[in-house]
């Protein structure tokens, strides 16, 4: 078993609806949840990062980590044709006394938004 | 605020030669991760350098190398590549610390022929 899962997709919507998009984790020393969006030939670029269990807004975009079933999720409202890319969730693995951390991504979801 | 920088942008090597990518950090980053991103896959961590030294390694070969220099740019080489080395290399810096997000470059898509 991977320690992140992630449906890779793809994942085709209509302009206007709303996404959900998902991981499952097994490794309980993950510290912070980050979604990562990724255009084709570019890096990815970070959308949303938290650390409690619970939910984070910023504009159409909402994260929510649910710490206790091991599962994060990216909402975006009001999807838009610019929103079509690959959205990657990654999670910190703290190093041990070295005040830092790895990140340990899943495979990434395709979304295309329809106009 | 300058971004990640990183070069170049797309490298074609044959198997058995070594090669070098270079990352320069955003500003007023001291920490640099690199990760190798195979097609259809999430990014692998391979390795961190903070204060020219490394701070944490993936399950990498010791053939990956690299170094952090003092402005806190840095570098990865590879040594007798492999045919499956080919990936998109990506370099991301981060200020020190476990609440500090890290921020990625575009990368060098590495191709071994």
């Amino acid at each position: 078993q991977k320690e992140v899962e992630q449906d890779p997709g793809p994942l085709s919507v209509p302009e206007g609806a709303i996404v959900s998009l998902n991981c499952t984790y097994s490794n309980s020393a993950f510290q912070y949840f980050m979604w990562y969006r990724q255009y084709s030939r570019k890096g990815p670029e970070l959308l949303m990062y938290t650390y409690s269990s619970g939910n984070k807004e910023d504009g159409r975009f909402t994260a929510q980590v649910d710490k206790s079933s091991k599962y994060i999720s990216l909402f975006i409202r009001d999807s838009q044709p610019s929103d079509s890319a690959t959205y990657l969730c990654a999670m910190s693995l703290p190093f041990s006394g070295a005040g830092s951390y790895q990140l340990t991504f899943g495979k990434g979801t395709k979304l295309s938004v329809i106009p | 605020e300058t971004g990640v920088t990183q070069s170049p942008t797309h490298l074609i090597k044959t198997r058995g030669q070594q090669v070098t990518l270079r990352c320069s950090s955003q500003s007023g980053h001291n920490t640099v991760s690199w990760y190798q991103q195979a097609l259809g896959q999430g990014p692998q961590f391979i390795f961190q350098y903070y204060r020219e030294e490394e701070n944490g390694r993936g399950n990498f070969p010791p053939r990956f190398s690299g170094l952090q220099f003092p402005n806190y740019s840095s570098e990865l080489n590879v040594n007798a590549l492999e045919l499956d080395d080919s990936a998109l290399y990506l370099c991301a810096s981060s200020r020190q610390g476990y609440n500090q997000p890290q921020h990625f470059g575009d990368g060098t898509r590495l191709s071994i022929l």
